[in-house]
């Protein structure tokens, strides 16, 4: 079945690293985009990062340009966040999602993760 | 940046109709999708492209489109339904940004 399982969450001071995966499968990775969505504690959903099915166009949301990168690598149907400079406030559930259409005019997203959790404290 | 409004909180009893709306002014030209998140769990499509119901979901959620408002529908409301629900959309006129509305939660009396 359809599948995608999130790995790579924990605990990091601010101003450290991280790098999130998410390994994908029963579907044809190579032929979607994918997303990263994150959810703060107690709060609404709020979308990261978007790479196309090809990998040549990556979109980031206002609050992580410059400091997260998306990438995907096919051969292992694996999507990875780059997470650098972390700050409290993106202390948060993140999900990895699978874009249904690859389309800006109809983008969202058919299947999620069960998230992992990043929690940014000293 | 590009908004999309939901009301906080929407409240009804069983076998009753609950309406959700979400407005925004780009949504007249990009497709809306609607998610349920129960507590400490992942969310889940329930109506993509506005109107489209994905295979599974029960035929009571409905979505509807206006202008630059959508709103989803669940007629014969179950108490399994109280959830989270978030509207989503895009925008690529200038940011290319996803969207989501900041989410209503149902209340099953």
């Amino acid at each position: 079945q359809v599948q995608l399982v999130e790995s790579g969450g924990g605990v990091v001071q601010p101003g450290g690293s991280l790098r999130l995966s998410c390994a994908a499968s029963g579907f044809p990775f190579t032929n979607y985009g994918m997303h990263w969505v994150r959810q703060a504690p107690g709060k609404g959903l709020e979308w990261v990062a978007f790479i196309r099915y090809h990998g040549n166009n990556k979109y980031y949301g206002d609050s992580v340009k410059g400091r997260f990168t998306i990438s995907r690598d096919d051969s292992k149907n694996t999507v990875y966040l780059e997470m650098k400079t972390l700050r409290p406030d993106d202390t948060a559930v993140y999900y990895c999602a699978k874009d249904r259409a690859d389309t800006w005019s109809d983008l969202g997203f058919d299947v999620w993760g069960q998230g992992t959790m990043v929690a940014v404290s000293s | 940046s590009y908004e999309l409004t939901q009301p906080p909180s929407v409240s009804v009893s069983p076998g009753q109709t609950a309406r959700i709306t979400c407005s925004g002014d780009g949504l007249a030209k990009h497709y809306v999708y609607w998610y349920q998140q129960k507590p400490g769990q992942a969310p889940v499509v329930i109506i993509y492209k506005d109107t489209e119901r994905p295979s599974g979901i029960p035929e009571r959620f409905s979505g509807s489109s206006s202008g630059t408002t959508v709103t989803l529908t669940i007629s014969g409301v179950l108490a399994e339904d109280e959830a989270d629900y978030y509207c989503q959309s895009a925008d690529s006129s200038g940011t290319h940004e996803v969207v989501f509305g900041g989410g209503t939660k149902l209340t099953v009396l």
